[in-house]
């Protein structure tokens, strides 16, 4: 099992529509979490952090957080084209020294 | 947020020619930076952990002799990839991380060096 799951997609959404990534982990110790947006031909660019359970906002996205099912999510409300990109979902390790990648959701918002 | 640079942003070179690649965190101090590879339509690759002051930790299957990473100070690492071969084009990313290691491992990402040995 990888450390870090995510569905390759395409996830293919119309303009205006709500986009919903998720990630699965297997370490149950993890205590952070991130999503990285990656552009074809570019570094990943850091969007969202969460460290506890809930919902946590900023502007168009929410990311979501569930330890107990090990799982973490990222909402884009109003998805726009520019938000076409991969999406990187990331967990630090047992020793919290280095973050472990997700191979990355391919988003396409067509208009 | 946190600013990281990376020079060159490109590069081409000549089989078994030496390519020094540096990363550098502008406007904060970065006690760890990582060394990343990506490979076209895949995902990244950690190759190594950079501490100052300290020799790097490198990920298992990453020859150390060909990768070498020093990180002299706390807002420079440097890659330098040894008698580069065609095998070895890809595109370098560092990043660096904001703080101590622990729960809050906030990462931020240089442009990337992207490598082609002809």
């Amino acid at each position: 099992q990888k450390e870090v799951e995510q569905n390759s997609g395409p996830l293919s959404v119309p303009e205006g529509a709500i986009a919903s990534l998720n990630c699965t982990y297997s370490d149950r110790v993890s205590q952070s979490f991130f999503w990285y947006r990656q552009y074809s031909g570019k570094s990943p660019e850091l969007i969202m952090s969460i460290y506890s359970n809930g919902d946590k906002e900023d502007g168009r996205f929410t990311a979501q957080l569930n330890k107990a099912s090990q799982y973490v999510s990222l909402l884009i409300r109003d998805s726009q084209p520019s938000d076409s990109a991969t999406y990187l979902c990331a967990v630090n390790d047992q020793k919290g020294n280095k973050l472990v990648f997700g191979a990355g959701t391919i988003l396409r918002v067509k208009s | 947020g946190a600013v990281v640079s990376q020079h060159p942003s490109w590069v081409i070179c000549k089989s078994g020619t030496s390519v020094k690649i540096e990363c550098r965190s502008l406007d904060f101090q970065a006690t760890t930076m990582f060394w990343y590879r990506q490979f076209p339509k895949q995902s990244l690759m950690l190759m190594a952990t950079s501490n100052e002051g300290s020799k790097a930790t490198y990920e298992q299957g990453v020859e150390k002799d060909k990768f070498l990473i020093n990180h002299a100070s706390l807002t420079l690492s440097t890659l330098t990839v040894t008698s580069a071969h065609p095998e070895d084009s890809s595109f370098y990313i560092c990043s660096a991380r904001v703080g101590l290691a622990g729960s809050y491992n906030e990462q931020f990402f240089g442009p990337g060096t992207r490598l082609t040995v002809l």
